[in-house]
């Protein structure tokens, strides 16, 4: 079984700081990880992904996020928050065995304070 | 290359009626997932098609809820004799073969049940 935890339901980061969005994962076999953005009335957009080759995935808008099987963490930052930045942040995750089945994290909303 | 298509992007029904809702995937992807989102939850998982298969449906709800995937035309999640928990965001991905855990998102459509 699959199942992810994000920490943190609401984050707040002035303009301009560092964004931190954590994610914890269970899997029993090798996983492949997701970050997605959504902002309001829209659909998810992939920001990057993780599929088991460098631990360190770099994304769209800046993001990068880090692998760390020891932790079992798969923690999202950008070194330098935007305005645009702000919307609603979903972790996911996805066994390589287990086709098409993606799990969800709850999100986490980013405020980013001018 | 159109993203993926879905309507209608709103959808009011009483309860007792029928809801339809559809979703056209990326050209060239023969993978379907719906997924329903709840209000302030993340996406849950409810089922995975191929075109004329259902590969997963371990999240539909046992009863009223129904999928297709037809040889042509677009995906059709249906769900029968509508009730107020309905209502939600659904939500379209797709996928391009071979590659199911690379899911392109559907702008939603959002149900309301009166």
């Amino acid at each position: 079984a699959q199942s992810v935890t994000q920490l943190g339901s609401h984050v707040s980061v002035s303009e301009g700081a560092l964004v931190l969005l954590r994610c914890n994962y269970s899997s029993s076999v090798p996983p492949y990880l997701f970050w997605y953005v959504q902002y309001p009335n829209q659909g998810l957009q992939l920001l990057l992904k993780y599929t088991s080759a460098a631990t360190l995935v770099k994304g769209i808008n800046g993001f990068e996020a880090e692998f760390k099987k020891s932790e079992t963490s798969f923690h999202l930052t950008k070194p330098s928050a935007h305005m645009s930045d702000a919307a609603e942040y979903f972790c996911a995750v996805s066994e390589n065995t287990n086709a098409g089945k993606s799990t969800f994290g709850d999100g986490t909303t980013l405020t980013v304070k001018p | 290359n159109a993203g993926v298509m879905q309507n209608p992007r709103h959808l009011v029904r009483r309860r007792g009626q029928e809801a339809r809702l559809r979703c056209s995937p990326m050209k060239g992807h023969s993978h379907v997932y719906w997924y329903r989102q709840l209000p302030e939850e993340g996406l849950k998982f409810m089922v995975y098609l191929q075109k004329e298969n259902i590969i997963d449906e371990s999240g539909m709800p046992k009863e009223r809820f129904s999928a297709e995937f037809p040889k042509e035309g677009p995906s059709i999640l249906r769900i029968q004799q509508v009730v107020r928990g309905d209502s939600a965001a659904y939500f379209c991905a797709s996928s391009p073969p071979g590659q199911y855990y690379e899911q392109y998102f559907g702008p939603g459509t959002r149900l309301t049940v009166t």
